[in-house]
């Protein structure tokens, strides 16, 4: 069974700009998660998509927003990109949402602001 | 609020036995996940405890104490390949999963 993809794994964007990164959860996963991981912070939340609505979502700014599309396919959009965004976004999926199922994370993509 | 606590970073020796720590305070609790991530390389599946006591995996062990709002993971045999950032993570109910920002393992020869 083939894991989550995610797409681009690398990406160099400047102020200003906004970017688009897509996720392919686990064939049958239906949750797909969202988060921003740097060394300050670890690990934080964005948001989680089920069967294409947003079931949760962390404390971000409006600039980050996503979606899911009816294959499951994910993609979340963050506009006017800042400095602060450089970051690995890492997408997750679960055969079920609300946090009680093991979550598969794809490679995730390295976003760098300059 | 939430809140996770885990050691920043630890060190250990090849051969030896190391135990993480990761001490919580959410709002509910329905499991609490062990992740292991490896420098640049996603998260990975470890562990799930949602009853208390010891949960052994090979040479993997994770404990849960719920009154106490505390866990652990127990690392024997230690091996080079084990040096990664080990990850704690909670649900607290119909939310996402609640990550502690991680401990930093380094196994030294």
């Amino acid at each position: 069974k083939a894991g989550v993809t995610q797409t681009p794994r690398y990406l160099i964007k400047t102020r200003g700009q906004q970017v688009t990164l897509s996720c392919s959860p686990i064939s049958g996963h239906r949750s797909v998660s969202w988060y921003q991981q740097t060394p300050g912070q670890g690990l934080q939340f964005l948001f989680e998509y089920f069967s294409e609505t947003q079931r949760n979502k962390g404390n971000f700014p409006g600039r980050f927003s996503g979606r899911q599309f009816s294959n499951s396919r994910s993609e979340m959009n963050v506009s006017t990109l800042e400095l602060g965004d450089s970051a690995l976004y890492l997408c997750a999926s679960a055969l079920s949402g609300g946090g009680g199922y093991e979550q598969y994370f794809g490679p995730g993509t390295r976003l760098t602001v300059t | 609020g939430q809140n996770i606590d885990q050691p920043t970073e630890m060190t250990a020796t090849e051969g030896a036995i190391v135990q993480i720590n990761c001490t919580y305070q959410t709002s509910g609790f329905n499991g609490l996940f062990w992740y292991q991530q490896h420098a640049g390389e996603a998260p990975t599946f470890l562990s799930y405890n949602v009853l208390d006591g010891l949960e052994e995996k090979g040479r993997f062990s994770s404990f849960l104490s719920r009154s106490k709002g505390y866990s652990y993971l127990l690392l024997k045999e230690l091996q080079m390949k084990d040096s990664a950032s080990y990850l704690c993570a909670v649900n607290s109910g119909n939310t996402p999963l609640v990550f502690g920002k991680g401990t930093r393992l380094s196994v030294i020869a």
